[in-house]
């Protein structure tokens, strides 16, 4: 089973680019979310959906956008990036009860010159 | 505001020792509580979770955890430290709503010694 897929795996850009990170879940999760994890922070949550057509500000939404048009996608998009912005992302996904288990993708680390 | 509190962003043990990581919630309501682990350059995975069932905890690879609701802890451990365990350990707390609300502690990376 593929579970939650993240690409790219790697991507450099430079200030004031714009790009997508795409995440695909095949297990008909209706939540889905993006963190960045940055050395000595741990993981923040960027944004969240609750399902087609819902989503929501994490705690560090600022430069990123989200739409989730079908139960399987959720892509980030940076539209101007900043150095700041450079990090591992990761996408996330589950059922969405408050017990329930988060399916990780493996990250996509974005490097911001 | 912190909701998780990791104590210890580095913890080293030999091989064959108690692994003992530790985490402090802030909340005034009984928490669900989480402890992930990510390998290098992979995802994290979840290790165990509490639910308001029972207090201890038993997760995958041996470890276990037990809430405290006295001292507000969930600290992570395991008998006999392996190779294996090497990584890094995420304590995590759902205080309202969802899974999509999970917030996660800074983490506490785990080094053993042969």
């Amino acid at each position: 089973n593929a579970g939650v897929t993240q690409t790219p795996k790697f991507q450099v850009l430079k200030t004031g680019q714009s790009m997508t990170l795409q995440c695909a879940q095949d297990m008909n999760h209706e939540y889905m979310s993006w963190y960045r994890q940055d050395p000595g922070m741990g993981l923040r949550l960027i944004h969240y959906s609750v399902g087609a057509g819902i989503t929501d500000q994490g705690e560090v939404p600022n430069g990123y956008n989200v739409s989730r048009s079908t139960t399987e996608d959720f892509p980030l998009r940076l539209l101007s990036a900043a150095p700041s912005q450079t990090s591992v992302y990761f996408c996330a996904s589950s059922y969405g009860d408050r017990d329930g288990e988060l399916f990780f993708g493996e990250g996509s680390r974005l490097t911001v010159l | 505001a912190q909701s998780v509190t990791q104590l210890g962003s580095h913890v080293s043990v030999s091989e064959g020792a108690l692994v003992l990581l530790r985490c402090n919630y802030s909340s005034s309501v009984p928490p669900y509580l989480f402890w992930y682990v990510q390998y290098p350059n992979q995802g994290l995975q979840l290790l165990l979770k509490y639910t308001s069932a029972a207090t201890l905890v038993k997760g995958i690879n041996g470890f276990e955890a037990e809430f405290k609701k006295s001292e507000t802890s969930f600290h992570l451990t395991k008998p006999s430290a392996h190779m294996s365990d090497a990584a890094e350990y995420f304590c995590a707390v759902i205080l309202q709503g969802g899974s999509e609300k999970l917030v996660f502690g800074k983490g506490t990376k785990l080094t053993v010694n042969p």
